[in-house]
Order: structure tokens, then sequence, then C-alpha cells
């Protein structure tokens, strides 16, 4: 159980143009998911927290406006990474908890974009 | 939540114990300890979280010191598909994990 799964796995797009990454949780309802993203030997860094049915909670020097995301339902959150430059070539993960009695969360396998 | 501190390499040979030791002296008495690892190019991975006593699954033992300064995550067996990056993480209240740059474990054949 506690499966995320993630689409595309890997994506190539031109520089100006719009990608849109999903995560759904399969087997579980998600109430809470997250998107974070990771530069090649770093670290995962957080960038928004999305609760199902409002609006996402940007870490601070992330653009709201750059990184759309949806959180449509208890099993889908999507980001899109709007108008996007090589600088935004990075692998993104999303996750997402199962309930409320830990903090644990679950992983989806990760997204790898290059910006052309 | 706590800062953790974690040595940046280990290595393990193939079927020993790997013990991955974490320090997180400031922690405070209400933040678990949790425990991931990465694989190359994956998601992390959830393996094991404890808050005082020592806790076992089927992937890992946690041991935490009885001052809960420090904790030890034990991979009994270590095989090759151990090799990731661990992350210790101190937490509550919140679900947001703050990731540090956690131990890359080699496990050699």
């Amino acid at each position: 159980g506690a499966v995320v799964s993630q689409h595309p796995s890997r994506v190539i797009c031109k520089s100006g143009t719009s990608v849109k990454i999903e995560c759904r949780s399969l087997d579980f309802q998600a109430t809470t998911m997250f998107w974070y993203r990771q530069f090649p030997k770093q670290s995962l860094m957080l960038m928004a927290t999305s609760n199902e049915g409002s609006k996402a909670t940007y870490e601070q020097g992330v653009e709201k406006d750059k990184f759309l995301i949806n959180h449509a339902s208890l099993t889908l959150s999507t980001l899109t990474v709007t108008s996007a430059h090589p600088e935004d070539s990075s692998f993104y993960i999303c996750s997402a908890t199962v309930g409320q009695a830990s903090y644990e969360q679950y992983f989806g396998p990760g997204t790898r974009l290059t910006v052309t | 939540d706590a800062k953790t501190t974690q040595p940046p390499s280990m290595d393990c040979a193939e079927g020993r114990a790997a013990n991955l030791p974490c320090n997180h002296s400031t922690i405070s008495g209400n933040e678990y300890v949790y425990w991931y690892r990465q694989i190359h190019s994956q998601g992390p991975q959830y393996i094991i979280h404890g808050l005082k006593n020592n806790e076992t699954n089927e992937m890992a033992s946690l041991i935490i010191t009885e001052d809960r300064k420090s904790s030890t995550l034990i991979l009994p067996h270590a095989t090759l598909r151990d090799t990731a990056v661990y992350y210790c993480i101190a937490l509550a209240g919140s679900y947001q994990l703050t990731f540090g740059k956690g131990t890359k474990l080699s496990v050699i054949p």
C-alpha cells in the first residue's frame, strides 16, 4: 500500500513552453501533497504544500505564478512549470501523507525535467 | 524542528550490519526521529520513525539513546540494493520534511 505515482517520469521541453507533471496517490486518499525539487548532487528542497481544495502554500523564493499547483482531488495533484527556462531543469518529486496518525510521507518516483 | 548531523558517507560490506548514526542534540520532547533513504534517481523512501523507544520493522531497526540526543539506524544484513543516501530528520507538529545532506551509504560486494 501507500503507492504514489508520477507522470511523466522524464520530459524534455523547449524554453518558453509549459510542462505539467501529475502526482497520484494510487491506493489511498491524500489530504496533503508536497512538491520538491532536487538539483544534481543536492538534497531535496520543498517547493510547496498542497491541500485538496485549497490554494497551495509556497516556500520562500518559489514563484507561485511560475509553478502552478492544482490539488483538485484527494488522489491527484499537478505541478505546471510555466514558461520553462533551462535553469528549471531539475528532478521534481511529489509526496503525500497517508493519514493523520503520523507524519510519514510517501514519495513518487520523480520526474526528470530538461529544458533546452 | 531540531537540526540533525550525519556523517557524509559510510561503507559497509555486503551481508554485514550497517549502522548509520545521527546526532540530534537539540531535539525537543515532542519531536520524532524519522529516517528516509533515496536510491539514485528515485524518490525518497520512508524507513522508520520513533520517539523514545527502540523500533523495528521489516526494513530496519532504530535505536534512540536514553537522552534522545542521538540515534542509530541499523540495516541488519546490508545488500547492494541498500546503497543510497540516508536522511535522519527530527520532526514534530508538521508534515514539512527538511532534508539535510544525509549519509551516502555504499554497500560493497
